[in-house]
This record gives C-alpha cells, structure tokens and sequence, in this order.
C-alpha cells in the first residue's frame, strides 16, 4: 500500500517552454503534497507543500510563478515548471501524506528527471 | 527550529562489515526521526521510523536505529554489509501533528567486495 507515482520519469525540453509533471496516489487519499528538488548529489530541498482544493504554501525563494503546483484532487498534484530555462534542470521529487494514518509519514514518489536544452 | 546533522558525506565498508551511519538532531520539541535511502534516480524508500515509542527501531532490510535523546542521536546500523546497500542514505526529523520533514544532507554508502 501507500503507493505514489510520478509521470513522467524523464523529460527534455526546451528553454523557454513549460513542462507539467503529476503525482498520484495510487491507494489512498492524500490530503497534503509535497514537491521537492534535489540536485545531484545533494539532500532534497522541499519546495511547496500543497493541501487538496487550497492554494499551495511555497518555501522561501521559491518563485510560486515559476512553479505551479494544483491539488485539485485527493490523488492527484501536478508541478508545472513554466518558462523553463537550463538552471530549472534537476530531479523533482513528489511525496504525499494522508491525513486518516500516521500524518507525519510521508510517501514518496520515484521521481522526475527534468532536462532543460 | 529542528535540524538534522549526518556526519560524514561519504562512509566505506567492506562486505560484511558493520554499517553505521551518523544522524544527530536538533529539536524543542519531541521529534520523530527517519531514516530513507535511494538509490540512483529513484524516489526515497522509508527504511525506519522512530516516533516516540521503542527508543530501538527495526527497519526493513536489517537496518535499526536507535534514539538516544541524551546524544540527540538517532544513528542507523546494520550488522553485516551487503552490495546492495550501497546507496544514499537520509535521516529526517519532523514533530507530532506537523508532517514537514527537515533532511539531513545525506550519507552515501559504499560497499566493496
């Protein structure tokens, strides 16, 4: 149980485009979700946490207009880098939590490898 | 404000050989602490938690960690090393009825033959 996907796993794109990445929860609700970044060889630094049907919470210095993030479902977030440039490049990693268990634990996904031309 | 410490980027051991990994933490209030691992460009897989229960935690794939709130500690082990160990190791902390977790910079783990 507690599974969390992402999709995709690996993206190109080109600098100035958009790029929207999903995170599900594949057996249960999640009330909250977390986007982090890491980059190669570093820890992971949490970018936002968002709550279903409410606006997310950015961490500080992180540019909400650059990254969007929609929580429109119990299953579903989505992170749209837009206006991508070459600095965006990093592995995006999903988690979620569910608020019905152990709200402190959080379910991560396997991550998505954005690669900004 | 809560943070976590893991000493030594970099840990080696040889197959079969005790694995420890350092996590101190700092916390005002009652932490719970994880310990994650990844491998390379995958997610985290939760090896171990500790929130406020048994001070000593047995994790999946032999792994335990035991909480010493004297040391603010909450170092991981494993008895015997296995190849497939070798990967990035997190320790995390978060409180009671608050589900943002602070990362450790992470341990990666090497094992030789």
């Amino acid at each position: 149980g507690a599974v969390v996907s992402q999709h995709p796993s690996r993206v190109i794109c080109k600098s100035g485009t958009s790029v929207k990445i999903e995170c599900r929860s594949l057996d249960f609700q999640a009330t909250t979700m977390f986007w982090y970044r890491q980059f190669p060889k570093q820890s992971l630094m949490l970018m936002a946490t968002s709550n279903e049907g409410s606006k997310a919470t950015y961490e500080q210095g992180v540019e909400k207009d650059k990254f969007l993030i929609n929580h429109a479902s119990l299953t579903l977030s989505t992170l749209t880098v837009t206006s991508a440039h070459p600095e965006d490049s990093s592995f995006y990693i999903c988690s979620a939590s569910s608020a019905g268990g152990d709200t402190y634990e959080q379910y991560f996904g396997p991550g998505t490898r954005l690669t900004v031309t | 404000a809560q943070s976590v410490t893991q000493l030594g980027s970099h840990v080696s051991v040889s197959e079969g050989a005790l694995v420890l990994l350092r996590c101190n933490y700092s916390s005002s209030v009652p932490p719970y602490l994880f310990w994650y691992v990844q491998y390379p460009n995958q997610g985290l897989q939760l090896l171990l938690k500790y929130t406020s229960a048994a001070t000593l935690v047995k994790g999946i794939n032999g792994f335990e960690a035991e909480f010493k709130k004297s040391e603010t500690s909450f170092h991981l082990t494993k008895p015997s090393a296995h190849m497939s160990d070798a990967a990035e190791y997190f320790c995390a902390v978060t409180r009671g009825g608050y589900n943002k977790l602070i990362f450790g910079a992470g341990t990666r783990l090497a094992v030789h033959p």
